[in-house]
């Protein structure tokens, strides 16, 4: 399969634990996109990548929230000291911007849920 | 602002109705584009469709079509003939390409469309 991957596809932590999501695009993508979706409400974009670089981050990206994408390749996404408010679907997505114009569709992975006790 | 309204939450229709979902947006930028995804069941979104504003051709795709009129900032969606395995949440999105910067691509809350044997 050479779609979005993500890991895990399943979170539950207790308020105040960090966690780890994982995103692996598909391999000739050079942006990395990372959106949140809660229940009955469509994704809302957090950050994104152009290689390894973190070019735009959303409001809702609060201080807790980092994201890296240290090799332009797989990215990270670690929310610190949880709160029941952060669980959420987590989604990545990628697509491909060539010098010569991009098509802008983005392919989005399974989704890491997260669920905070 | 960037802004897409789907003002239907649920619609249910019995198999072999055709079916049609609304989209409005918003955007003050001239260059835009359009998209459809589909979040079955899994979670995953899958993209459909992609449209630029400068293209307002309508487009049909087996039991899908589009319909495409900047004149009331509309991107609707039917399925003609629909299936059980139609049944998802269907999302339109925007990503508007102003002349500086850069913006992300913004959903609509969807509309879960419902399809009973």
């Amino acid at each position: 399969d050479t779609g979005v991957s993500q890991d895990p596809r399943h979170k539950i932590t207790k308020r105040g634990q960090n966690v780890t999501f994982r995103c692996d695009p598909i391999s000739e993508h050079n942006r990395l996109y990372w959106y949140r979706q809660t229940l009955g409400q469509g994704p809302e974009f957090l950050t994104y990548f152009q290689n390894e670089a973190q070019l735009e981050k959303s409001r809702l990206l609060s201080d807790r929230f980092s994201a890296e994408r240290p090799k332009g390749s797989f990215s990270t996404l670690e929310i610190q000291r949880t709160e029941q408010g952060d669980s959420a679907m987590y989604l990545c997505a990628s697509s491909l911007a060539r010098a010569s114009g991009s098509s802008h569709e983005q392919y989005f992975g399974p989704g890491t849920r997260l669920t905070v006790t | 602002a960037q802004k897409v309204t789907q003002a239907q939450t649920e619609i249910s229709v019995v198999e072999k109705e055709d079916v049609t979902l609304d989209c409005v947006y918003e955007t003050r930028d001239t260059t835009y584009y359009l998209f459809w995804y589909k979040q079955p069941p899994s979670g995953e979104l899958v993209f459909l469709i992609r449209r630029n504003s400068f293209d307002e051709q309508n487009e049909i795709s087996g039991r899908y079509s589009w319909n495409f009129q900047k004149s009331t900032s509309s991107f609707n969606f039917t399925i003609t003939a629909s299936q059980v395995v139609d049944s998802a949440v269907y999302f339109c999105a925007l990503k508007s390409i102003p002349a500086l910067g850069n913006t992300p691509l913004v959903f609509g809350k969807g509309t879960r469309l419902s399809v009973i044997a």
